[in-house]
């Protein structure tokens, strides 16, 4: 079983919607937790980052962490085309150098 | 630079050749790490340097991978005798110490073919 667990999709929805994207991990230690956006042929870029447990927003995205439930989900509302790329969580520990454990990425598509 | 570089963006090696593949952080950016992403799968971790010192090598395949960064700055990645199963994007990043993984840049990855 993989530390960090994500659906690979692809996932497809309509100009306007609500995207859920969602990651469970296993390592209950895991501190900080990220979403990159990777767009075609592109180096991941940061998304979202948070420390521990609760919300954070920025503008149409908001990321969530449950630790409690080891699950972590990051919200994309009035998804637009350009939102259009790969998502991918990432996590870890305050004391391993930066190390990054990912998800396997979520392929999501927003049709105009 | 203004971001991460890396080169070539794209190799084809015939199998059993070695490749290096290069990595140019932002200056000043004291971390740098590896990650190797085969097709359709997440980022897989393989080296972090501090500096010029790896302290965590721990996501090396096998003996035929290595790496060196010289300067604090450029890093190469060397894989040896190389097999399909190498076939992936390796990608490069960089953070400042002080930023910590809020501020991990990633380049756009050397795509390397082995047939």
């Amino acid at each position: 079983q993989k530390e960090v667990e994500q659906d690979p999709g692809p996932l497809s929805v309509p100009e306007g919607a609500i995207v859920s994207l969602n990651c469970t991990y296993s390592n209950s230690a895991f501190q900080y937790f990220m979403w990159y956006r990777q767009y075609s042929r592109k180096g991941p870029e940061l998304l979202m980052y948070t420390y521990s447990s609760g919300n954070k927003e920025d503008g149409r995205f908001t990321a969530q962490v449950d630790k409690s439930s080891k699950y972590i989900s990051l919200f994309i509302r009035d998804s637009q085309p350009s939102d259009s790329a790969t998502y991918l969580c990432a996590m870890t520990l305050y004391n391993q150098g930066g190390k990054l454990i990912f998800g396997q990425g979520t392929e999501l598509s927003v049709k105009p | 630079g203004a971001g991460v570089s890396q080169s070539p963006s794209n190799k084809v090696t015939e199998k059993g050749k070695d490749v290096e593949l290069r990595c140019d952080p932002i200056s000043g950016h004291t971390a740098l790490y590896w990650y190797r992403q085969s097709l359709g799968q997440g980022l897989e971790f393989l080296i972090y340097f501090q500096g010029n010192s790896a302290p965590d090598k721990s996501g090396l395949p096998s003996d035929r991978f290595s790496a060196e960064r010289t300067g604090g700055s450029v890093s190469t990645l060397t894989i040896q005798r190389t097999q399909q199963e190498d076939s992936a994007v390796y990608l490069c990043a960089s953070s400042s110490i002080q930023i910590g993984v809020a501020g991990y840049t990633f380049g756009s990855g050397t795509r390397l073919t082995v047939v």
